[in-house]
């Protein structure tokens, strides 16, 4: 099976604060996704990168920015963190074979 | 405009009743997925289907690629039923999924 691990489940931060959260795939997927959820809005697309070094903005990448150096880990980066960027934050890959997605367990961000 | 739309949005069922769960998309595709997140959890996936019909235990989705539909059905409901079920749609071309904003489901003792 397909493991996908995000670094952090919970972290509390302060406005204007770095963010980091990092995912790490065990298989050696080109696909990687960061989305964010919010009730009633489903899942949202941040970002996304299909390669190392690639990235391609989704639907709401204001306020983010991501990192794929090595192809197995993606990270989003919150240059400076505001309080309506509180959310749950899933990272997945998308094995293309199966057509199937993964999704990591999520992180659970809150900005004060 | 929503490439994939499901409802309800939310459902309370009584622990035994038989649910439904709808989903229609706008795009081309070869499959539909039916994913599953329970309160603070990750999300997996639960089905996977292009054409007919799939049975999981009490869980069985169908699907019909000419009407652009596909349902999510419970049978005999029960409290750990309790969960985000959410429909996806890998599009034909390109990287990315339709999401549906996902039906929350509760299921009362």
């Amino acid at each position: 099976d397909v493991k996908v691990t995000q670094s952090s489940r919970y972290l509390v931060k302060r406005t204007g604060e770095k963010v980091f959260l990092e995912c790490v795939q065990d298989m050696d997927h080109e696909n990687m996704f960061w989305y964010r959820q919010d009730p009633g809005l489903g899942l949202r697309l941040i970002y996304f990168s299909y390669d190392v070094k690639m990235k391609e903005k989704g639907d709401i990448p204001e306020g983010y920015s991501v990192s794929r150096e090595k192809k197995e880990r993606f990270s989003l980066i919150l240059e400076s963190a505001s309080t309506n960027q509180t959310s749950m934050y899933l990272c997945a890959i998308l094995e293309r074979a199966g057509n199937t997605i993964y999704f990591g367990e999520g992180s659970w961000l809150t900005v004060v | 405009k929503n490439e994939v739309e499901q409802s309800p949005q939310n459902l309370t069922a009584q622990e035994g009743e038989f649910i439904t769960i709808n989903c229609s998309y706008s795009v081309g595709i070869s499959a539909l997925h039916w994913l599953q997140q329970h309160p603070g959890g990750g999300i997996v996936s639960l089905f996977m289907l292009s054409s007919g019909k799939k049975k999981h235990g009490r869980l069985i989705a169908t699907i019909n690629i000419q009407e652009k539909h596909s349902s999510l059905h419970i049978t005999a409901s029960h409290p750990r039923d309790s969960a985000v079920y959410i429909c996806a749609a890998p599009p034909n071309t390109g990287n990315q999924f339709y999401f549906g904003t996902g039906t929350s489901l509760t299921v009362i003792p």
